[in-house]
């Protein structure tokens, strides 16, 4: 069964720095996402991508994320500046007609 | 703005007994509501997409059904490796903001063997 690939499974990282988080979404999807997880908290949406272009952006998604699609397979998310508060879990998330939606294992992501 | 609501936050159940998760929500637009199976340190595992009131569907042990305000999840004479966290999701949204998903805060169900 096709798969959402996420790496890496867990990133540590110093408060300030940037980071990427990859994903392979299914090959033959077209909708792309990044939802996260607070510990105990909802999975909550932050963005979403369809033809190479953000289609739609929550409140969290401000100006220090960013997504790309650099070469037609992977989907990346960036942090610029991280903060404590952007340690979660993070999934990718890729559908291909906005009716179900496979999501990856995910990233989790610890800000010290 | 959308909201999902599960009730209980946690279930603890004797391997067979049967019993029944809940799911209220609010949304304008709904496109569909979904549960997923979530293990620890694991992404959601989709499960069931229901759209329309009076729908159901089953899946082993597992039976989701659909009225305008609520969904259950049924699960009958589970066992413990049904053991996860349930979460409950709506597609829909206002202001033209149609397909992002709005989740529950999930229930944990533990069957005990």
């Amino acid at each position: 069964e096709p798969e959402v690939t996420q790496t890496p499974s867990h990133q540590v990282t110093q408060m300030g720095q940037e980071v990427i988080l990859r994903c392979v979404p299914i090959s033959n999807h077209l909708y792309f996402y990044w939802y996260r997880q607070i510990l105990g908290q909802k999975v909550e949406f932050l963005v979403s991508f369809y033809n190479n272009e953000i289609s739609e952006k929550s409140e969290i998604f401000d100006d220090q994320f960013s997504v790309e699609r650099p070469d037609g397979s992977n989907f990346t998310l960036k942090i610029r500046s991280t903060k404590l508060e952007d340690s979660a879990m993070y999934f990718c998330a890729s559908s291909r007609d906005r009716a179900s939606y496979t999501f990856g294992s995910g990233t989790r992501l610890t800000v010290v | 703005e959308d909201q999902v609501t599960q009730s209980p936050e946690a279930l603890r159940l004797q391997e067979g007994e049967s019993s029944s998760l809940n799911c209220s929500y609010t949304v304008s637009g709904l496109r569909g509501l979904f549960w997923y199976r979530q293990d620890p340190g694991k992404g959601p595992e989709f499960l069931f997409t229901l759209y329309s009131a009076g729908e159901e569907k089953e899946k082993e042990r597992l039976k989701a059904t659909l009225t305008k305000k609520e969904s259950f999840l049924h699960i009958t004479a589970p066992k413990p490796e049904d053991s996860a966290t349930y979460l409950c999701a709506v597609l829909g949204g206002s202001g033209g903001s149609n397909y992002k998903l709005t989740f529950g805060k999930g229930t944990l169900l533990t069957v005990n063997p």
